[in-house]
């Protein structure tokens, strides 16, 4: 079965750092596409980063110079290193990937929340 | 002005057709983009429905109904998610998707209500 599974989350103080997991089953996270997607309370989707099955990375311009995608292939698992944390990085953090089509974000996890609070 | 652009909200009744719309900014061609629509309820992670660019290039999510269909509407420069047959459970918000400058980009949703 396909699965798409984060953690990770939690309450940080604004400044801190937080490195969030998704552990996939199902597929090889290096084989494919692999997205972060935020989503703030009451808010609509926000896409983050996303890293290329050959290693090229984007990210939002929100989250430029403080985040950083990464991915571990010996434990199938994709990260994001978040560093700086502000108010505004508040969020629930969802992993998504091109699964069952060739782009896009077909499988998507739970997603982990993200609090960022003094 | 935002790169997509849809209606916030958008009612319809039980059984009858709904027509959600995800505009693309101008000076952006809606007949070179890929769009992806996306429903997702209180709660729930998103549910991928389908990726529209004509039709000898779109494709339906798994196990997404046919009632669920992509289109364009080339002269407002605009994707389309049409629903038909409503049910109570189509009641949901709704996103478009498209890449953009080496990015994704997302619509800001529109919640359907079905009444």
């Amino acid at each position: 079965e396909v699965e798409l599974v984060e953690s990770g989350g939690g309450l940080i103080q604004p400044g801190g750092s937080l490195r969030l997991s998704c552990a996939a089953s199902g597929f090889i996270v290096s084989n494919n596409f692999m997205n972060w997607v935020r989503q703030a309370p009451g808010k609509g989707l926000e896409w983050v980063s996303i890293l290329y099955s050959g290693g090229t990375i984007y990210y939002a311009d929100s989250v430029k110079g403080r985040f950083t995608i990464s991915r571990d292939h010996s434990n199938n698992t994709l990260y994001l290193q978040m560093n700086s944390l502000r108010a505004e990085d508040t969020a629930v953090y969802y992993c998504a990937s091109p699964v069952f089509t060739d782009y896009g974000m077909d499988v998507w996890g739970q997603g982990t929340a993200v609090i960022v609070s003094s | 002005q935002a790169v997509l652009t849809q209606p916030s909200s958008l009612s319809a009744s039980p059984g009858a057709s709904a027509s959600l719309t995800c505009t693309l900014r101008s000076g952006i061609n809606v007949g070179a983009y890929r769009i992806y629509w996306y429903q997702q309820r209180p709660g729930s992670p998103p549910r991928y429905l389908l990726r529209y660019k004509s039709d000898s290039d779109k494709q339906q999510g798994s196990g997404v109904p046919s009632r669920f269909s992509g289109a364009k509407d080339a002269s407002a420069n605009a994707g389309v998610l049409l629903i038909s047959g409503l049910q109570s459970d189509d009641e949901a918000d709704y996103y478009c998707m498209t890449w953009h400058s080496s990015a994704w980009v997302f619509g800001g949703g529109t919640r359907l209500t079905v009444l």
